[in-house]
């Protein structure tokens, strides 16, 4: 399976505690998006990674929020001391660099479903 | 603040006919578009595409039209199947890169 991966699908967590969903992009593809899907709402842009950097964090939330595409291994979206409020599908997409034709085009998980009690 | 706003939450249309889906944008810095269909537990996965040069762009039974001037873009899918029942996204890139803006999205039910 060549596609977007994410683990894992559903997670329940209680308040407090820590959350962490995992992303492995596509093979060849090294740019990496995590988005959060609130009910009834579009998917709304939290950050933008390359590997080893942080291209544009401007969606992410100021605190309890972080996120890692290391060298090696699956890309990593960090909730610390959830809150009721961060249930959501959270989404991972990638690209591959912008040398293709079709560069806006991204590839989507089929997502983590946090549920924090 | 949101760019890109699709009004219409859910759309029924009999099988057979033609569905109209319906974006509109407010940044007139917006050069590509693209709809994305969505299922149930699933992530969304690209459909079709339009870049602002163009008006329109057809790909089988899809086929996206761009109005620049009103800043309104709109998907036909003709003829409607079952199979198409789904939420679609309209999105654009921001930022200078692919950060994408998504609207709040359409439900399609196309019934038998």
């Amino acid at each position: 399976n060549a596609g977007v991966m994410q683990n894992p699908r559903h997670l329940v967590r209680r308040r407090g505690q820590e959350a962490r969903l995992r992303c492995s992009p596509m093979k060849g593809h090294s740019h990496v998006y995590w988005y959060r899907q609130l009910p009834e709402e579009g998917l709304k842009f939290m950050v933008y990674l390359q590997k080893e950097n942080i291209i544009d964090e401007s969606g992410m939330p100021k605190e309890r929020f972080s996120a890692e595409f290391p060298k090696e291994g699956p890309s990593i979206l960090r909730i610390q001391q959830v809150v009721r409020g961060d249930s959501a599908a959270y989404f991972c997409a990638s690209s591959p660099a912008r040398s293709s034709g079709r560069d806006h085009e991204q590839f989507f998980g089929p997502g983590t479903r946090l549920t924090v009690l | 603040d949101q760019q890109v706003k699709q009004n219409s939450p859910s759309l029924s249309v009999q099988e057979g006919r033609i569905s109209i889906l319906n974006c509109d944008y407010t940044n007139s810095m917006f050069d590509y578009f693209l709809w994305y269909k969505k299922y149930p537990a699933e992530g969304p996965t690209f459909l079709i595409s339009i870049s602002s040069i163009k008006d329109k762009n057809e790909d089988g039974r899809f086929t996206v039209f761009l109005n620049k001037s009103a800043k309104h873009l709109s998907l036909h899918i003709v003829p409607s199947q079952p199979g198409d029942s789904a939420v679609y996204f309209c999105a654009a890139p921001a930022g200078g890169y692919n950060k994408l803006i998504f609207g709040a999205g359409t439900r399609l039910a196309v019934h038998p």
